[in-house]
């Protein structure tokens, strides 16, 4: 079945650290990717999204591309903030009116 | 314009007692799902309403779990006896239409305990 597999957490950097969170994937079809944040206390929230294979989605620094060559959408920022800290999901969408499938979430914590 | 919202936002509950969960959408999204997420695993899909129609139940994990949707507004979710595996976040979402471009908008959570 459809599956997405992200590298286990937590994930521990610095302030202004380089970040990548890996994400794979499993799809039948041709899956909309996405990366969804879980902050402190708060509700999952889009962060960013791609549609189709080379797509490029971005949002707060945060990059992925979609690569159907290597089933990924890998999730990298440049310098990440302590505001940063929270629980990341990366999941996919066969089509509209089937639900996303999520992956397990990784915990990033930013220290000062 | 008001979010998601969900009640309780934790719960403590013996084993084999009943528990309702209730969720209201953004006024409008038509679409209401549940996911739930147990302790380190990934979130999980349980049901998807139209309105007041169940679309997809298939993630519902037994016939323990009940959820109504009645007038098509805000969403309960029954669990009655609960396990202890029952623990988890279940969440709930809604958005106008089924489609990628039609984006889902998440509640808080509520974090049920069963002891």
């Amino acid at each position: 079945g459809d599956s997405v597999t992200q590298m286990e957490g937590p994930v521990t950097l610095s302030e202004e650290a380089f970040l990548t969170i890996n994400c794979t994937y499993t799809a039948t079809g041709y899956p909309s990717l996405f990366w969804y944040v879980q902050y402190p206390g708060e509700g999952l929230q889009l962060l960013l999204k791609a549609t189709k294979a080379d797509d490029k989605g971005s949002n707060k620094g945060f990059e992925a591309t979609y690569r159907k060559e290597t089933t990924s959408f890998h999730l990298e920022k440049g310098s990440v903030q302590v505001s940063d800290s929270a629980v990341y999901f990366c999941a996919l969408l066969i089509r509209g009116n089937t639900p996303l499938v999520f992956g397990k979430g990784t915990r990033l914590s930013v220290i000062a | 314009e008001a979010g998601v919202t969900q009640f309780p936002s934790h719960s403590v509950i013996e084993k084999g007692q009943t528990v309702t969960l209730r969720c209201d959408p953004i006024s409008g999204h038509d679409n209401l799902y549940w996911y739930r997420r147990v302790m380190g695993k990934e979130i999980k899909f349980l049901l998807h309403f139209v309105k007041e129609s169940k679309q997809d139940e298939s993630g519902m994990p037994n016939n323990r779990f009940l959820a109504e949707r009645t007038g098509g507004t805000y969403s309960t979710l029954k669990v009655q006896p609960a396990e202890l595996e029952d623990s988890g976040v279940y969440f709930c979402a809604s958005s106008q239409a089924a489609n990628t471009n039609s984006p889902l908008h998440f509640g808080n959570g509520t974090r049920l305990t069963v002891t």
